[in-house]
């Protein structure tokens, strides 16, 4: 089953707002990234994080490695309608590169 | 430049068949990994391939196979196919060593 948790689940956003997402463990992850998926399409990766305490952007998205190596989190600022999408965390640990992923968080926009 | 490439987009299949799955990488990638996607859950991995050998496997049974050919591409054979495998399944591309894993759109299976 799923070992990294990712909350909110799911979140509306309006267009300019910023919005916060995190993914947590159990367990200590070397390596944290960051993908969004659409509808009918393959994870698209977005950020990849190596080290502990690590803040790295990618246009209006930042993520950080959390220092417990634990966590991770990604902000989104300035939202616009095609941030739209599940955003999946994956963590990589020590032996090997297999992946595990989140649940992911459903991001919607608000009605 | 071309990136990761799975065929064919959709199948169905009867319980007890077999399938094979194809994947080509991202062009000058070595490394050809498969994780299998239930609806709304995030990517579960099943076995990652290079230099054509299996180099680590995640929790899913021998029905689960695969093979990988020397121009690097993959192929994900599942035999006496149960409805519990109907998923998205999706190959992702990476250098060895490298942890950025790169996928293709999917095939969906569905199982009847």
């Amino acid at each position: 089953g799923q070992q990294l948790n990712q909350s909110p689940q799911s979140m509306f956003i309006q267009e300019g707002e910023d919005v916060s997402m995190n993914c947590t463990s159990s367990s200590i992850f070397n390596t944290w990234l960051w993908y969004k998926q659409e509808p009918g399409e393959g994870p698209v990766l977005l950020i990849a994080l190596y080290k502990a305490g690590e803040l790295t952007s990618n246009g209006r998205l930042t993520a950080q490695f959390g220092i417990t190596r634990k966590d991770s989190f990604l902000n989104i600022s300035a939202s616009i309608p095609s941030d739209v999408g599940i955003y999946f965390c994956a963590g990589r640990k020590a032996a090997g590169n297999k992946l595990t992923f989140g649940g992911g968080t459903r991001v919607l926009v608000k009605p | 430049d071309a990136g990761v490439t799975q065929s064919p987009t959709h199948l169905i299949k009867t319980r007890g068949q077999q399938v094979t799955l194809r994947c080509s990488p991202k062009s000058g990638h070595d490394t050809v990994s498969w994780y299998q996607q239930a609806l709304g859950q995030g990517p579960q991995f099943i076995f990652q391939y290079y230099e054509e050998e299996e180099r680590q496997r995640g929790n899913f049974p021998d029905r689960f196979s695969g093979h990988q050919f020397p121009n690097y591409s993959s192929e994900l054979n599942v035999n006496a196919l149960l409805l519990g495998d109907s998923a998205l399944y999706l190959c992702a591309s990476s250098f060895y060593g490298s942890y950025e894993q790169y996928f293709g759109p999917g095939t969906r299976l569905t199982v009847t």
